[in-house]
């Protein structure tokens, strides 16, 4: 156990429609990683948080937004969703302010599929 | 923009039998990182390279990171079924190392008992 949850475990929901994906970081964690994980594709990082603020951004679709709350859990927003949005979405946190300057801690991941 | 490869996408060994992955990167990194992920779970921290050359070691595993901070490899020694997984590196380019992590697309293990 990683000590980062995820909820829910598992969403279907049909094209065109909008899901939130939540994450609670561990404990003391001021940054919240977002990834999506594919069966073709390894892990695509689309977005991080430290602090409640925006730190970094990679190919997060326009269609997808995040933010972070004051108790420093974050929610991941997904619309207008399509086909190939179904994946396997991560959050993941630590104790550092920038991706790569530490140890990631995972969660159970949220497996999306879109019908 | 900077990608990480690695290779082989799939490995079946025999039980005891050696295990090498490999990844490149086509930038230079300010470091790499090791997880690995179990099948249904999540990844998981296996440890953290710095410095050109570092070899660290855990127990049957062995993590290098090359020269030139563009590669690195993960060996484990006499296979076991509960080494098997998926093992992904990962790591910051050199000018931004607080910058994201990108993911290289992961070694399947799968080990025949």
């Amino acid at each position: 156990d990683s000590g980062v949850t995820q909820t829910p475990k598992h969403l279907i929901t049909a094209t065109g429609q909008r899901v939130t994906l939540r994450c609670s970081p561990r404990s003391g964690d001021l940054s919240v990683y977002w990834y999506q994980q594919s069966l073709d594709q390894g892990l695509q990082f689309l977005i991080q948080y430290y602090n409640g603020e925006e730190r970094a951004k990679g190919n997060i679709l326009e269609r997808f937004s995040a933010q972070q709350f004051p108790d420093l859990h974050s929610e991941l927003n997904l619309s207008s969703l399509e086909l190939g949005d179904s994946a396997l979405y991560f959050c993941a946190s630590s104790l550092s302010t920038g991706a790569g300057t530490g140890e990631q801690f995972f969660g159970p991941g949220t497996r999306l599929t879109v019908l | 923009g900077q990608q990480v490869m690695q290779i082989p996408q799939y490995q079946h060994v025999q039980e005891g039998e050696d295990f090498t992955t490999y990844c490149n990167s086509s930038t230079t990194l300010s470091n790499i990182q090791w997880y690995k992920q179990r099948p249904g779970g999540h990844p998981v921290f296996l440890i953290q390279l710095v410095k050109s050359g570092e070899v660290k070691k855990q127990k049957r595993l062995t993590f290098q990171f090359g020269e030139a901070k563009k590669n690195s490899s993960l060996h484990i020694t006499a296979t076991q079924t509960t080494d098997v997984g998926t093992y992904f590196c990962a790591g910051p380019p050199a000018n931004n190392a607080g910058n994201m992590l990108t993911f290289g697309g992961g070694t399947r293990l799968m080990v025949k008992p």
